[in-house]
């Protein structure tokens, strides 16, 4: 079945830095994926589309600048959390569809970002 | 743009019965797909099952059936013979079929506990 693999699962850092997040789907191409936060107890809120070869479309109220995302490969989509700040703490998912639209998405594991 | 809703924010269930969790969703479209996505507390996204707007019967997976009613624009989750794994978030989530990937808008979830 179709695997993505989102990395890291953890991560813990200083208010000010900045922060990568990589999600690659690892059997099959995706040239769209979705990039979600979730807040405790609470859904899932759709932050940006990642598009391979092009600028990502971010929901509205989302900063652009302030969450960049990267989508250089059929493969791999990189989400970067610049200048963390404490209320950047939160749950960050990933999903990738195969291309056709057909499939169901299929979501990464996750990463807990905490900045202190 | 399509909402989904999901009023029951908490529900218990003894083990080996049935329970069966709501979801409504607002939209124009008529093309679309409704997925059931759980999320234990290790917080992955697993997917329950799925229905394409286009067919009548209902799906099924397993334990796992759906009422789909399209003209009330209501897709329920019925859970049979309940198990102790079967305690999640439980997420109903609608996705517009446009023949390439497609965002998913979530639902605000049920949390259900499944009991001895």
């Amino acid at each position: 079945g179709a695997v993505v693999s989102q990395h890291p699962s953890r991560v813990i850092c200083k208010s000010g830095t900045s922060v990568k997040i990589e999600c690659r789907s690892l059997d099959f191409q995706a040239t769209t994926m979705f990039w979600y936060r979730q807040f405790p107890k609470q859904s899932l809120m759709l932050m940006a589309t990642s598009n391979e070869g092009s600028k990502a479309t971010y929901e509205q109220g989302v900063e652009k600048d302030k969450f960049l995302i990267n989508h250089a490969s059929l493969t791999l989509s990189t989400l970067t959390v610049t200048s963390a700040h404490p209320e950047d703490s939160s749950f960050y998912i990933c999903s990738a569809q195969r291309t056709g639209g057909s499939s169901p998405l299929h979501f990464g594991n996750g990463t807990r970002l905490t900045v202190t | 743009a399509q909402t989904v809703t999901q009023s029951q924010p908490e529900m218990s269930v003894q083990e080996a019965e049935t329970v069966t969790l709501s979801c409504t969703y607002d939209t124009s479209e008529n093309n679309y797909y409704l997925f059931w996505y759980k999320q234990p507390p290790s917080r992955q996204m697993i997917l329950v099952i799925r229905q394409e707007a286009y067919k009548q019967q209902n799906a099924t997976e397993n334990r796992f059936s759906v009422n789909f009613q399209k003209a009330a624009k209501s897709f329920s989750l019925k859970i049979s013979d309940s198990q102790l794994g079967d305690t999640a978030m439980y997420f109903c989530a609608f996705m517009l079929f446009t023949g390439t990937a497609s965002k998913l808008t979530f639902g605000t979830g049920t949390r259900l506990q499944v009991t001895l």
